[in-house]
């Protein structure tokens, strides 16, 4: 069955120390990932998706289908970027694009 | 301006009534989508449509029913809330052709 696992419920670091969200998924055809962003206070939003390949407020993710991951990763962690993290998978593509999300990774950026 | 909304966003209601969450866009999407959310939890996709007279159910059971009578408005309907109920509802929009997915600010609803 479709399944996203984010393993950590909360990531503490300190301000300028590397981020990495990490998100597996498993599924048998050729997945579509994103990640999704929530800043206090406000909606759940797009941050980025793989099939962009681009870097938004400096994070990228690469989809690694031989380990079946997509994580998050940041190289200086701003308190900017302290925000609730959701993986998610979209299954059947185009008409459907139901999406598959995780648990969510809170990630607290330390001053 | 182009959005998605949601009402109300906050309900505390007792056990038997029914309710009607509401969710509209102006944003021109064929796609529009429900997600119930526990703290802590993961999001579930309960209702999903593709357009005007088209309703499906998604991946977790409820007992809620939608309706998608005009392409902008989506409403969720509880006939006989229940504790069980209470929970965070998202919607979300999408247009035709493209994966990524637009959220309203939710609604928190608390049946006692």
């Amino acid at each position: 069955a479709q399944r996203v696992t984010q393993p950590e419920k909360l990531l503490s670091v300190f301000k300028g120390a590397p981020v990495e969200l990490k998100c597996n998924y498993s599924y048998s055809g050729s997945p579509e990932l994103f990640w999704y962003v929530q800043y206090s206070r406000q909606r759940l939003q797009l941050l980025l998706r793989h099939i962009s390949r681009e870097s938004i407020k400096g994070f990228t993710a690469d989809l690694n289908k031989g380990e079946t991951s997509f994580h998050l990763k940041k190289p200086f962690a701003q308190e900017e970027d302290s925000a609730m993290y959701y993986c998610a998978l979209s299954e059947g593509g185009g008409a459907t694009n139901k999406l598959i999300f995780g648990t969510g990774t809170l990630l607290a950026v330390q001053p | 301006e182009a959005d998605i909304y949601q009402t109300p966003r906050y309900l505390v209601i007792g056990t038997g009534k029914k309710i009607t969450l509401e969710c509209s866009q102006t944003m021109g999407h064929d796609k529009m989508y429900w997600y119930q959310q526990d703290p802590g939890m993961e999001l579930h996709l309960i209702h999903y449509s593709y357009g005007v007279n088209s309703t499906e159910k998604g991946d977790l059971s409820s007992e809620s029913t939608v309706s998608r009578i005009r392409t902008e408005h989506f409403p969720l309907t509880l006939e006989s809330a229940r504790p069980s109920h209470t929970s965070q509802y998202l919607c979300a929009s999408s247009p035709w052709g493209q994966e990524t997915q637009y959220f309203g600010p939710g609604t928190r609803l608390l049946v006692l």
